[in-house]
């Protein structure tokens, strides 16, 4: 069974800078896993930020971004803001439309 | 503006049978891929499986293959997940989101607000 890995928690500071990471049990994260990127806050439906990669939405914020790094997916955000607190999650492509969500982020900012 | 719009909170038994929709708006509905996720109380997100409009080509998570189907109607635009028997373990959010695919690219972009599936005897 394929597990995507992600940070279970971050902390950082208002205007600080923070990478989130997602990780394949199969090996390295290529654009090939077409990464997105998800952010959902308490009691919301979750709201896309990235797709394939580093591709944004028209309504994601210019302070997020995402890469490959390290063989993983990442999801950077530069110049944190306090409504960024919230839970992150990355969904990884296994090909035949099979896909696979990361257990998820919580982002503090304190 | 595109929309996705799921049917209302659920509170079923045991072993009842359920049918929760999608129905999207404001853009060509077979043109794009639905899948579903599930989302339990307190826990993350979870894939279940994914139908493609056009053709109803539809592909399953090996986790929830045989324990829901998921289907959808063209003619109005809505997409389906369903349920025959349901256990408790079933109570959770269930969330429908757009794809849109090429080889090139892949975007899960727009979501529905969720229903709220609640099984309790």
């Amino acid at each position: 069974q394929t597990v995507v890995t992600q940070e279970p928690s971050l902390t950082v500071s208002p205007g600080g800078t923070v990478t989130l990471t997602c990780a394949s049990s199969t090996g390295a994260v290529t654009s090939g896993y077409y990464p997105n990127w998800f952010q959902q806050k308490p009691g919301q439906a979750p709201r896309a930020l990235i797709y394939s990669t580093s591709n944004k939405h028209s309504w994601t914020p210019a302070r997020f971004s995402g890469s490959l790094l390290g063989g993983k997916a990442a999801l950077t955000l530069s110049g944190v803001q306090p409504e960024d607190e919230a839970e992150y999650y990355c969904l990884l492509y296994y090909g035949g439309a099979q896909q696979v969500f990361g257990g998820g982020t919580k982002l503090t900012v304190l | 503006e595109v929309q996705l719009v799921q049917s209302g909170a659920e509170v079923k038994k045991p072993g009842e049978s359920l049918k929760i929709s999608c129905k999207g708006s404001g853009y060509s509905f077979t043109s794009y891929w639905i899948g579903w996720v599930r989302q339990m109380p307190g826990k993350g997100l979870e894939w279940m499986g994914i139908i493609y409009p056009g053709d109803s080509d539809t592909r399953y998570s090996p986790s929830f293959q045989g324990q829901v189907t998921i289907s959808a109607d063209k003619s109005i635009s809505t997409a389906y997940l369903q349920w025959s028997s349901l256990k408790a373990s079933d109570t959770a959010m269930y969330y429908c989101v757009r794809r849109d695919y090429s080889g090139s690219y892949s975007n899960f972009d727009y979501w529905g607000q969720g229903t709220l599936v609640t099984v309790s005897s």
